[in-house]
């Protein structure tokens, strides 16, 4: 089945940078662009990113440009997201998810990774 | 980019229709029928419940509706049950191929 795999939760300090993976399985790697959200405690749902797998191409939301980095290793079916420049605002869960193919389902996100808790603190 | 303009709460009791709006801009909402509606309960991943602004996946119930004027979308509950009481986001697609999400709104059920 269709499946988005994250790396395991973080502690980082402030200034510091994260690197979140996620590997998918169970469908055509480049053939589906992979999104990044992220939810602090008790908050909304953020949207930081997408990359296109199959070729690299990426679009960052402003509230995240110049401390993201979306990139991909095709021969790993993974995909990573670094945040760099860390603060304690930063505290959340950042989800991966798929983007079904085709331009009538944009914003159509399924599945979603299980999530991966990065927490920011001194 | 500024998140989409929700509500933070609406509530209804069992078996009433309650309405959630999502407002943006032309630059997103009004300009794309890309706007999507997500439900999230807590500790959970969220769910897609409209996508297009007015489609339906298969497996959704049919209690479930979207529609869009101008630069505001709208995600109707009808036939409200205990079960519908989560956190709703909407999402919408923008000029600059980025997505939006709005700040989420929180339905309890009376």
């Amino acid at each position: 089945q269709v499946q988005l795999v994250q790396s395991g939760a973080e502690m980082k300090k402030p200034g510091a940078s994260v690197t979140a993976s996620c590997k998918a399985s169970g469908y055509s790697f480049t053939m589906s662009a992979i999104h990044w959200v992220r939810q602090a405690p008790g908050q909304g749902l953020e949207w930081m990113g997408w990359i296109n797998p199959g070729n690299g191409n990426t679009k960052y939301s402003q509230n995240f440009q110049g401390r993201i980095t979306i990139t991909r290793d095709a021969s790993a079916n993974t995909v990573y997201m670094e945040l760099r420049s860390l603060r304690s605002g930063d505290t959340a869960v950042y989800y991966c998810t798929r983007e079904r193919s085709g331009s009538q389902y944009k914003n159509w996100f399924d599945p979603w990774g299980q999530g991966s808790l990065v927490t920011v603190s001194s | 980019q500024s998140a989409l303009t929700q509500p933070a709460s609406v509530s209804g009791s069992p078996g009433q229709s309650i309405t959630i709006s999502c407002t943006g801009t032309s630059s997103d909402v009004g300009g794309y029928d890309y706007v999507s509606w997500y439900q999230q309960y807590p500790g959970k991943v969220p769910k897609l419940l409209i996508y297009a602004v007015t489609e339906r996946p298969s497996g959704v119930s049919h209690r479930f509706s979207g529609s869009k004027s101008g630069n505001t979308a709208s995600l109707t509950i009808s036939g409200l049950q205990a079960d519908d009481e989560a956190d709703y986001f909407c999402i919408s697609y923008t000029d600059t191929s980025a997505r939006v999400f709005g700040g989420g709104t929180k339905v309890t059920v009376l």
